[in-house]
């Protein structure tokens, strides 16, 4: 494993519902991130934190708010979705911003019914 | 229109043979990197290679790079099943704000 996780791995929810996905990683990382993965989509980059404060916004409908109390946790808020938010959603972390290889979470599969 | 993409969007081979993907960009970049997703999973980080290199190797992965044309490739030496799996690019611009810009992907399998 890469030492970030994600929970929950999988999730269905009905338009109406408030959920979180939730990120944790365990090597020590400032920077974590959100990406989306839908079929046949390149990995879009949500939203980037460093150092607990977002530095990225990747234009992202107010229905997804992320939230990152600490360096090493970073949750995404999820209320009134569409059947078209159904995707991969990956969390990573790296040491800083850019230049860095990226250690990923293993992703949750998010189904909007 | 998207900073990498990769070619071909799928490759079958047979078990021993080599794979070669490739990834072509258009900007300036930092430095490319190239990922593993097995389906479902996240992506593992596989090499980097920096805008002033020409070519890298890790193990059986051999990564080269052409500035001057935008490009890169991607060789898997003596293919293994365990090698099944998408293959990204992503690069970061050197005139951007340097977030990683992943393309679609090369989905590999290989035959045993």
């Amino acid at each position: 494993e890469t030492g970030v996780t994600q929970t929950p791995r999988h999730l269905v929810m009905g338009m109406t519902n408030k959920k979180s996905l939730k990120c944790e990683q365990h090597l020590g990382h400032n920077a974590m991130y959100w990406y989306k993965q839908s079929a046949k989509k390149p990995l879009e980059l949500m939203f980037v934190y460093n150092f607990k404060e977002q530095t990225e916004n990747n234009s992202v409908p107010s229905r997804f708010s992320p939230e990152c109390p600490n360096s090493s946790h970073l949750f995404l808020h999820l209320h009134t979705l569409q059947p078209e938010d159904s995707a991969l959603y990956l969390c990573a972390s790296t040491e800083g911003t850019g230049y860095h290889e990226q250690y990923f979470g293993p992703g949750t599969r998010l189904t909007v019914t | 229109s998207q900073q990498g993409e990769e070619d071909p969007q799928a490759l079958s081979i047979q078990e021993g043979e080599n794979a070669t993907m490739n990834c072509s960009y258009k900007t300036s970049i930092n430095n490319l990197q190239w990922y593993r997703q097995n389906s479902g999973r996240g992506l593992v980080h596989l090499i980097l290679i920096r805008s002033n290199e020409r070519e890298k190797h890790s193990g059986r992965l051999r990564v080269t790079l052409d500035t001057s044309k935008k490009s890169s490739s991607l060789l898997i030496t003596a293919s293994r099943a365990a090698d099944t799996a998408s293959y990204f690019c992503a690069t970061d611009q050197s005139q951007g704000n340097e977030k990683l810009t992943f393309g679609t992907g090369t989905r590999l399998t290989i035959i045993p």
